[in-house]
């Protein structure tokens, strides 16, 4: 089995502070994402990779950056951490795939950042 | 753009009653695919059913079924038979053809299994 693993389950870091999200898959899986999850807003997507040192912006990359210098890891950074970061992320994997059901994802188990 | 949309944010079934999750998706794309994940307290995403635009036939797992209807633009997610461990958040997905390896998600579904 696939396996994707995010190393914090809980966080708790100060306003002001730089946080490192990791997140590590075994699988030798091209793509990588990095989503956050808030209540009555679904999945947002923050960053994601296809390829070791490549990156592309999602849909609200404000405030975050992201480091892929290894296939297997994909690392989210808060460069200055606020209160309003204070979400669920979510760590995906996926092969680029053929076919439309290799798209799917394999998720981490999800780190809960608050931020105080 | 794409969209997905999911109506109901919290739903109730009885144990061994089917539920019916609604999923509508906005693209333009001819060719893409729909995804429904379900995520338990402990916060993982697992993976449950897949269809594709242009599969004939409606996708099943087991207890969970996709009603797939393409004019409407809807693909409902039906659990038969609930059981107690279906008690979780339920999100519909979608990627397109020009979504660059992404998948757009709805707001999700909470969904309960009373005994």
């Amino acid at each position: 089995d696939v396996k994707v693993t995010q190393s914090s389950r809980y966080l708790v870091k100060r306003t002001g502070e730089k946080v490192f999200l990791e997140c590590v898959q075994d699988m030798d899986h091209e793509n990588m994402f990095w989503y956050r999850q808030d209540p009555g807003l679904g999945l947002r997507l923050i960053y994601f990779s296809y390829d070791v040192k490549m990156k592309e912006k999602g849909d609200i990359p404000e405030g975050y950056s992201v480091s892929r210098e290894k296939k297997e890891r994909f690392s989210l950074i808060l460069e200055s951490a606020s209160t309003n970061q204070t979400s669920m992320y979510l760590c995906a994997s996926s092969l680029p795939g053929t076919g439309w059901r290799d798209y799917g994802y394999t998720f981490g188990s999800g780190t809960r950042l608050t931020v105080v | 753009a794409q969209k997905i949309t999911q109506t109901q944010p919290g739903m109730f079934v009885q144990e061994k009653e089917a539920v019916t999750l609604d999923c509508t998706y906005d693209t333009s794309d001819p060719s893409y695919g729909l995804f429904w994940y379900k995520q338990p307290s402990s916060g993982e995403m697992i993976f449950l059913i897949y269809q594709g635009s242009y599969d004939q036939q409606n996708a099943t797992e087991g207890r969970y079924s996709l009603n797939f209807q393409k004019a409407r633009k809807s693909a409902n997610l039906v659990i038969s038979a609930s059981q107690l461990g279906d008690s979780a958040m339920y999100f519909c997905a979608m990627r397109g053809m020009d979504s660059s390896y992404k998948l757009i998600f709805g707001s999700g579904t909470r969904l309960l299994v009373r005994p």
